[in-house]
This record gives C-alpha cells, structure tokens and sequence, in this order.
C-alpha cells in the first residue's frame, strides 16, 4: 500500500519556468491537500480539494493553480515560477467523512526556484 | 484569519525529563487539535489527537486541552533523544475538516543525552 505518493522528489527550476507537482493517493480519500513548508513557517495550505470536481483556495493560493483530475490525481501547478516559491511542498489527503481525522502525507517535493 | 500560535524553541530538555510543548490558537469553534512529529527532511506524522478538554495519555504521550482557554499542550515522558524533533500544533476549524487544517510553526525539541 504505497499511501500518498508526489513526485518529483526535488525539482530546480530558473524563475518564470513552469512545472506541475504530481500527487497521487491509493487510499479512496475524498479530499486531498496542497500545502507548502518554510523555515520557520510551519505547513500553509495552498488548495484544497473536498471532494472530486472541487477545488478551493487554502491560505496562500497566488502563484498556484491545481487540479483534481480524478478521486485519486490532485496536480498543483507553477505557471511562472517565482523565487518566493522555493519551498518543501507536501501533499495529504483523508476521507473527510467526520470531524477529528488525521491527515496522511506524501513524503514531499523540495522546490528551489533561482 | 484562523492562528496557531507556538513557542518556535528549539526546547532543550535533558533525557528522562518531561518535555512539555504548548500551543494556543485562535478560532473559538475548533473542536479537533492535532499534534504531528516531523523528523528533519520527513513528512510530518500524527502522534496524538483530541478533541474533548482534559487529558488523553497515550504511552509517554500526554495532550492536554482547554478550549476555554484555547490552549493546547503535549506533555512527553521519560524524554528519548529519538523525541528529538519539530512538533506541529494543528487545528481543525470551526467548519470541520473539508478545508484542511491550520498549523502553528512547530518548535524545535532537543533531548540532550
């Protein structure tokens, strides 16, 4: 049972390149969740995805764009890669059915933007 | 805009002491607090959650709630250099879980053998 699984694991990109951050779940979770990790920051969500065919802002969505491709895929996507994105980018998921449930995390995506 | 707030550290505690973490936060109708253990370059994993005021012991682990004070806390025993780590207060708001949860910004546990 693989779990959450995001690829790539670490990714250098020149600034205004593009790049899309793949997470995958085989766990039939309903929602699923971006979120990006600074020093010193804690874990920010970026978007979020309820359930499949939904997608909503989370707190710092600039700069971001996401799909849900399926109840397993939620892909996030750089349009213009900025410094200010460099970051660990972890995606959870979880079945959302009732109040209290813990998240299950991928292992992450080390981002560095130059 | 919802806040978990948390002492960054890093917390230095000898080995066999009781480490003791806290955490308040912001949105008076949270109902789910979560604490999360992450390694130095891993994932974070969940280590205790609770959801009622009082006490919830799980082996050396100890979470605390008060939501009248809006205050979090874990409590760890018998101090391993294993524990050594960053602790993430997380919160679930008012309108459950379906926008994700809110995290403080960890603080850093050293447990000097």
């Amino acid at each position: 049972n693989a779990g959450v699984t995001q690829t790539p694991k670490f990714q250098v990109l020149k600034t205004g390149q593009s790049m899309t951050l793949q997470c995958a779940q085989d766990m039939n979770h309903n929602s699923m969740y971006w979120y990006r990790q600074d020093p010193g920051m804690g874990l920010r969500l970026i978007y979020y995805s309820a359930s499949e065919g939904t997608t909503d802002k989370g707190e710092v969505p600039n700069g971001y764009n996401v799909s849900r491709l399926n109840k397993r895929e939620f892909s996030l996507r750089l349009e213009s890669a900025a410094p200010s994105q460099t970051s660990v980018y972890f995606c959870a998921s979880n079945t959302n059915r009732r109040r209290g449930e813990k998240l299950f995390f991928g292992s992450g995506t080390q981002l560095s933007v130059l | 805009q919802k806040e978990v707030e948390q002492n960054s550290g890093p917390l230095s505690v000898p080995e066999g002491a009781i480490a003791s973490l806290n955490c308040t936060y912001s949105d008076r109708g949270s109902q789910s607090f979560f604490w999360y253990r992450q390694y130095s370059g891993k994932s974070p994993e969940l280590i205790m959650s609770i959801y009622s005021n009082g006490d919830k012991e799980d082996g050396r682990f100890t979470a605390q709630l008060n939501k009248a004070s809006q205050y979090v806390s874990l409590l760890i025993r018998d101090s391993q250099p294993s524990d050594s780590a960053t602790y993430l207060c997380a919160v679930e708001g008012s309108g459950g879980g379906a926008d994700g949860l809110t995290f403080g910004k960890g603080t850093h546990l050293i447990i000097q053998p």
